[in-house]
């Protein structure tokens, strides 16, 4: 199976504050990266596929970038809106696999 | 619009099996796959197969092979994730989700099915 490692996995930060959210696979998985926040009681939301497809309706301060090993998704400048609990997940092969989750706090 | 919505909140005593359905609307049921996923208490999530909507076709996780079927009725445009042999530590919040593209990544999910497994 594709181990997926993310970092860190928790972070305070400020409203406004660019952050930076790291995933790395245990082997290459080309760009088949996809990138969730999750929110407590709530289902993940789909943020960003490919590796740096923005979904639809998600804000533009959202961006992912990677191929191979290494991926990042970072947020321009958080909004209070932002801070919840966000997932990498590969669907290179099967099983698809997550990230152990980084929760982003409010400083 | 997309939406899929799952049936609610399922107690079973270990040993018993459980169905989960996820009913879709606003799509082409038949264009997508049907991703099921699970989420126990503080635990990352977990996924544990999908189907082709349109032609069948399953794919599972080999950690539930054996114990986990996922259907689908085109008719009802509902997919349906059966897992038997429950233990406790099947306790968890399954989710299903649309898979589109071509790399299946999941778009759409749904509210989610709280399943206890309890004695």
């Amino acid at each position: 199976d594709i181990q997926m490692t993310q970092s860190p996995s928790s972070l305070s930060a400020s409203v406004g504050d660019r952050v930076t959210i790291t995933c790395r696979a245990s082997q290459s998985i080309s760009s088949y990266l996809s990138w969730y926040q999750q929110k407590p009681g709530k289902a993940p939301n789909l943020l960003v596929y490919t590796a740096s497809s923005l979904q639809g309706g998600v804000p533009s301060r959202f961006s992912g970038s990677g191929s191979g090993t290494d991926f990042t998704l970072t947020i321009s400048s958080l909004q209070p809106e932002d801070f919840a609990t966000y997932y990498c997940q590969q669907s290179y092969s099967t099983p698809y696999t997550f990230g152990l989750g980084t929760k982003l706090e409010i400083k | 619009q997309v939406q899929v919505v799952q049936s609610g909140t399922e107690v079973r005593k270990p040993g018993a099996s459980v169905k989960v359905s996820c009913k879709a609307s606003g799509f082409t049921f038949t264009n997508y796959a049907i991703h099921w996923v699970r989420q126990a208490p503080g635990q990352r999530l977990e996924w544990m197969g999908w189907i082709n909507a349109g032609t069948g076709d399953t794919k599972y996780s080999q950690k539930f092979r054996g114990r986990v079927t996922i259907t689908r009725d085109t008719s009802a445009i509902t997919a349906y994730m059966e897992l038997s042999s429950l233990r406790s530590e099947d306790t968890a919040v399954y989710y299903c989700a649309r898979g589109s593209g071509y790399d299946l990544h999941f778009d759409y999910w749904g509210q989610g099915t709280l399943v206890t497994v309890s004695s």
